[in-house]
């Protein structure tokens, strides 16, 4: 069966440090991969997805960036993080055919301060 | 801008009763719905999904119901359990875009 996996699950940083997320999925070849972020009492907001390797389509431009250096490994990155890039951060993953099925990581609650 | 503290809907159940949660989707056009479940700091829970070529399609002790004519999604859960107490929130799709809902909050009461 498919699993994935998001880490890590809660992460305090400073403003103006760097950020790194990392989600990975077992058990399927070729996923479409995504990165949400929720923000309380909201709609999930689309970051990123990636439907190969090195492939990335940014939804909102934002102080995030995304890799997907192998074909289940998907990353989301910063070079210094903001006081509004706290949130909660959710990796997914659809498999091939796009639109179909998404299924959610356990989600990084990242607290900027 | 986004507030913080927004408070959701809230759906109050007894326990051993059955539950209805309520969705309206913006684009009659979407062709796939999925309900899932969210528990406090945890990521969302597939629970169900359908195609819009359906209008019913049962689950173990769910149900979900689509009404394309006033783009309404529903998920019916039969004898709530505590362990039901949750966000639930739908998401439909169209050209492969999922756009999400905001969720109802779902507490069962003993």
């Amino acid at each position: 069966s498919q699993t994935i996996h998001q880490w890590p699950a809660t992460l305090v940083q400073p403003v103006g440090s760097p950020l790194s997320l990392e989600c990975t999925v077992e058990g399927t070849s070729n996923p479409n991969l995504y990165w949400y972020r929720q923000a309380a009492g909201r709609g999930l907001q689309l970051l990123f997805y990636s439907v190969g390797i090195g492939q990335i389509s940014s939804e909102v431009p934002q102080n995030l960036s995304a890799s997907r250096p192998q074909d289940r490994q998907f990353i989301l990155s910063s070079k210094k993080l903001l006081l509004s890039d706290s949130g909660f951060y959710l990796c997914a993953w659809s498999p091939g055919q796009f639109g179909e099925k998404l299924f959610f990581g356990s989600g990084t609650q990242l607290s900027v301060l | 801008g986004e507030s913080v503290g927004l408070h959701l809907p809230t759906l109050s159940v007894q326990e051993g009763d059955n539950s209805i949660i309520n969705c309206a989707y913006s684009n009659s056009a979407s062709d796939y719905f999925i309900w899932y479940k969210q528990e406090s700091g945890k990521g969302p829970q597939f629970i169900i999904d359908i195609r819009s070529n359906m209008d019913k399609r049962q689950g173990q002790r769910v149900t979900v119901l689509l009404n394309k004519t006033v783009k309404h999604l529903s998920l019916q859960i039969a004898a709530t359990q505590p362990g039901d107490s949750a966000v639930y929130f739908c998401a439909e799709t169209l050209w492969g875009k999922f756009q999400f809902g905001a969720g109802t909050q779902v507490v069962v009461t003993p």
